[in-house]
């Protein structure tokens, strides 16, 4: 049940933009986004609902599409503080616990 | 500061010992998530408590056993530690029992205990 994320890894230069993806086998009530600098717990981005509206944060949004139960988050003109590790987390069904992905680390480099 | 506390910050120990954790919630949430870190494998869900009952558990080893007390903190034991048992374990809080349906959205994460089985 842990959903898959790609890239493992990806590195960017300030400026550019990245797209990292979450995908899952089973049907997805609700797709979650954290990151988790070098050192630090994981905190907080956004949450996207079944049926809900694209999110965004900063320069930083996702997407969540329920056909082909993906989520997507976007990261555009990508900062140093934007690097660490992006997990997703799944919701299976209401009230349930979030099963996370192995994580996409992100370096931004200038 | 995500207002979650937990103790240790680091520990160091044998095969065969056990081990408590120790994690205080946020002030106010009802519900208390534990996190299994290891490098391979993200963040792995042990067992969730709200308001002192067990709501959901995990991929959480018999040999590993929480439980949250009346003012709210929980303890992870991990007992008969093995190689494979070093980690990094988070505590999360919520204010509800869910993440999703009902429920605020976010999980905040406590610093973490390192385990480090020698």
């Amino acid at each position: 049940q842990q959903p898959v994320q790609s890239p493992q890894a990806v590195i960017l230069r300030e400026g550019e933009d990245a797209v990292i993806n979450c995908s899952s086998s089973k049907a997805l009530y609700s797709v979650h986004w954290y990151r988790q600098k070098h050192g630090e717990a994981p905190v907080f981005l956004m949450i996207l609902l079944k049926g809900g509206e694209q999110k965004g944060h900063e320069k930083i949004s996702a997407s969540f599409n329920e056909k082909k139960q993906q989520s997507s988050l976007y990261l555009t003109a990508s900062q140093l503080s934007y690097s660490g590790t992006y997990f997703c987390g799944t919701e299976l069904m209401g009230n349930t616990p979030l099963v996370f992905g192995k994580g996409t680390r992100l370096s931004v480099i200038a | 500061d995500s207002g979650v506390t937990q103790t240790p910050k680091h520990l160091i120990t044998a095969t065969g010992q056990r081990v408590t954790l120790r994690c205080s919630p946020r002030s106010g949430d009802l519900s208390v998530y534990w996190y299994q870190q290891s490098l391979d494998q993200g963040l792995q869900f042990l067992i969730q408590y709200y308001n002192g009952e067990e709501r959901a558990k995990g991929n959480i080893l018999e040999r590993f056993s929480a439980q949250q007390f009346p003012d709210l903190h929980s303890e992870l034991n991990l007992s008969s530690l093995e190689l494979g048992d070093s980690a990094l374990y988070f505590c999360a809080s919520s204010l509800t029992p869910s993440t999703g349906t009902g429920g605020t959205g976010e999980l905040f994460f406590g610093e973490g205990s390192r385990l480090t089985v020698l």
